[in-house]
């Protein structure tokens, strides 16, 4: 069974300060797909990063970085330079196989001005 | 491109009663996942359609249906409604049910069961 863990429930981050999103997943799948995901307080979920099991590199979008070690399955996001705006819920998930995508329980992110 | 649309935006409902939510995907987008999400349990996945077949179903009771047409627009029903279904309903759509492919997601249905 696919599982996401994220185990910090709310993280505060200066603003202009670089965050870690905590993230690790269990999967029995060679192949699968890890995503962030954002949710401000309107409530749509927002794509904000992809990174493939068999991906070397660690993807990079803007001001996100998302942190893969393979052999530890965790898959933490990073957000630089924090903005007021990045203040919002954040959810680690999964897909893999033929399984639907999981989430994580998401880390609520508060940046302070 | 247009996003996912959902709709109603809200919903108010009684117990007993049904309802119905309408997800529009991403135009040629085949793949349509329903997600309920509450305070208390999260982010939790109902089902997926792929091409008219539902391609996976997750721990929700028969109340919970859904189904999609040839143009690959979803609805689902919740039928006898309890309070506990009162939840953020989110449909999200992909290319095709892979996993490197990612999920967009609409704003979502409120559903609330008086």
């Amino acid at each position: 069974a696919q599982k996401i863990t994220q185990t910090q429930p709310g993280m505060f981050v200066q603003e202009k300060e670089a965050v870690t999103l905590d993230c690790t997943y269990d999967t029995s799948d060679q192949s699968y797909g890890l995503f962030w995901y954002k949710q401000p307080s309107s409530g749509e979920m927002i794509f904000l990063i992809y990174q493939g099991s068999y991906d070397e590199q660690n993807a990079t979008e803007g001001r996100y970085s998302l942190n893969f070690q393979k052999a530890r399955k965790s898959a933490n996001l990073v957000i630089s330079a924090s903005q007021l705006g990045d203040s919002a819920m954040y959810f680690c998930a999964m897909r893999g196989g033929n399984n639907d995508m999981r989430f994580g329980a998401g880390t609520r992110l508060t940046v302070k001005p | 491109k247009a996003g996912v649309t959902q709709t109603p935006r809200y919903l108010i409902k009684t117990r007993g009663q049904q309802v119905t939510l309408s997800c529009s995907p991403i135009s040629g987008h085949r793949s349509v996942s329903w997600y309920q999400q509450t305070p208390g349990q999260g982010l939790q996945f109902l089902f997926e359609y792929f091409s008219e077949t539902q391609r996976n179903k997750g721990n929700f009771p028969g109340r919970f249906s859904g189904r999609q047409f040839s143009n690959s627009r979803s609805e689902m029903n919740v039928s006898t409604l309890e309070l506990g279904d009162s939840a953020l309903y989110l449909c999200a759509s992909s290319l095709a049910p892979a996993s490197y492919n990612e999920q967009f997601f609409g704003p979502g249905t409120r559903l609330t069961v008086l």
